[in-house]
């Protein structure tokens, strides 16, 4: 059974910094590519970041290009989010992903981000 | 950017109803298009991939069509557990980007 289970959200001031982990198992993680996605309060989904299989390649939202790195451990299967420089409108939950060709075919249940001073 | 315009926003129907979901995408993004199903307080949860495909273990009463810039999601007849917010999604054209959703309530 695959499982998701992100971690690491929590209450940063404006300008501070949080690192997300996304632990993985029953599948072979290196085999895929992992996204995040995240959801504001009260408002849709939105895409943040993906990750290639083997962590080549990697590709942000411009919203948060400059701020956030995506890397992976696939020699422990845990997928992170470094988050810098947050704002006040980066506060959302957090979900990271599994993904196939694209979609997201597995979710984690989420990590609250609350950036407010 | 492609822009993913769903309506309607909010879907008021009964259980047994037909409920006919649309996406619409500001250029053509072919079949790639999936739909997600989110209830409160839980992750979203893929429906349909590719358009039309079903994702493993969705039942038959879901279906999705259409390619192109116009696309539809159909469930056939409303169970209660049904009733949640839908999101359509397009995997064409970096970067992948989502509609604002429509809920049924």
């Amino acid at each position: 059974e695959v499982q998701l289970l992100d971690s690491g959200g929590g209450l940063v001031q404006p300008g501070g910094s949080l690192r997300l982990s996304c632990a993985a198992s029953g599948f072979t993680f290196s085999s895929y590519a992992m996204s995040w996605v995240r959801q504001a309060p009260g408002k849709g989904l939105e895409w943040v970041s993906s990750i290639s299989g083997r962590g080549v390649n990697a590709n942000y939202a411009d919203s948060v290009k400059g701020r956030f790195t995506i890397t992976r451990d696939n020699s422990k299967s845990i997928l992170f989010l470094q988050m810098d420089s947050l704002r006040t409108e980066d506060t959302a939950v957090y979900y990271c992903a599994k993904e196939l060709r694209g979609d997201y075919v597995d979710w984690g249940r989420g990590t609250l981000v609350t950036v407010s001073s | 950017e492609i822009v993913l315009t769903q309506s309607p926003a909010t879907l008021s129907l009964s259980p047994g109803e037909r409920a006919t979901l649309s996406c619409r995408a500001s250029q053509s993004v072919g079949i790639y298009v999936a739909w997600y199903q989110q209830k409160p307080g839980q992750a979203p949860r893929l429906l349909i991939f590719d358009a039309s495909d079903r994702a493993t273990g969705i039942p038959a009463r879901f279906s999705g069509s259409g390619s192109g810039t116009d696309f539809t999601l159909t469930i056939s007849s409303l169970e209660p557990e049904d009733f949640a917010v839908y999101y359509c999604h397009q995997r064409s054209i970096r970067p992948p980007a989502f509609g604002q959703g429509t809920r049924v309530e």
